[in-house]
């Protein structure tokens, strides 16, 4: 399985920068790492993905070791509509049980 | 054009009967995912579809669960005789091709509850 480890939750004062690491030490070489969010009653939305180095989009940057055991979602400044869940996925395409999303990381954005 | 869409949104059946749950995907996306969230947990996979074949079922949790897409863009998901564990949120994503590296596209899911 394509296991990955995220802090369960993690909480954050408006304005700051917030890093989140997810470990996945038996990624492959093709996988690539995919973060998604997820609001109460929504389903979850895609942030952003990469496959090595640094990734960054209008919302978030990723950060990844030359090794890929590990990636770090850095999201600039949180407010109060970034409290939601997000998750960490290794995108196996090529096995069985390919999409595994894991617990998530609660973030809570403090006033 | 519009997002994935499911219906119904809320499910309450009780235990023993027979539930359909419906995905709608984004036009021209040939591939589509069903997931199962259960509280506090992240989304369970369950099954992908390329086109109208089941490309991965590895995750559908035994033989009362089964998922058709006969003409490659709407699905159902099919519970047999439910029980009470069946309970959750039943996520359905879709995304162009399908295969690695893409972005998969989710509704808003449905949720059901078996009494």
């Amino acid at each position: 399985l394509a296991k990955t480890t995220q802090p369960i939750s993690m909480d954050s004062y408006e304005g700051q920068e917030v890093n989140i690491t997810c470990s996945h030490n038996n990624i492959a070489t093709n996988d690539y790492i995919t973060w998604y969010q997820q609001f109460p009653s929504q389903g979850p939305r895609f942030i952003i993905q990469g496959y090595k180095t640094k990734v960054t989009n209008e919302v978030a940057s990723l950060f990844i070791p030359a090794d890929r055991k590990s990636s770090t979602l850095s999201l600039p400044r949180v407010s109060l509509s970034d409290t939601a869940v997000y998750y960490c996925l290794v995108d196996k395409s090529n096995t069985g049980n390919q999409f595994y999303f894991g617990t998530g990381t609660s973030l809570t954005v403090i006033p | 054009g519009a997002g994935v869409s499911q219906t119904p949104s809320n499910k309450v059946t009780e235990k023993g009967k027979y539930v359909e749950l419906r995905c709608d995907p984004i036009s021209g996306h040939t591939a589509l995912y069903w997931y199962r969230q259960s509280l506090g947990q992240g989304p369970e996979f369950l099954i992908y579809f390329q086109g109208t074949g089941a490309a991965d079922d590895s995750g559908l949790p035994n033989d009362r669960f089964f998922a058709v897409r006969p003409e490659g863009s709407v699905s159902t998901l099919k519970i047999q005789r439910t029980e009470r564990g069946d309970s959750a949120v039943y996520l359905c994503a879709s995304s162009l091709r399908g295969g690695i590296g893409e972005t998969q596209y989710f509704g808003p899911g449905t949720r059901l509850l078996v009494l």
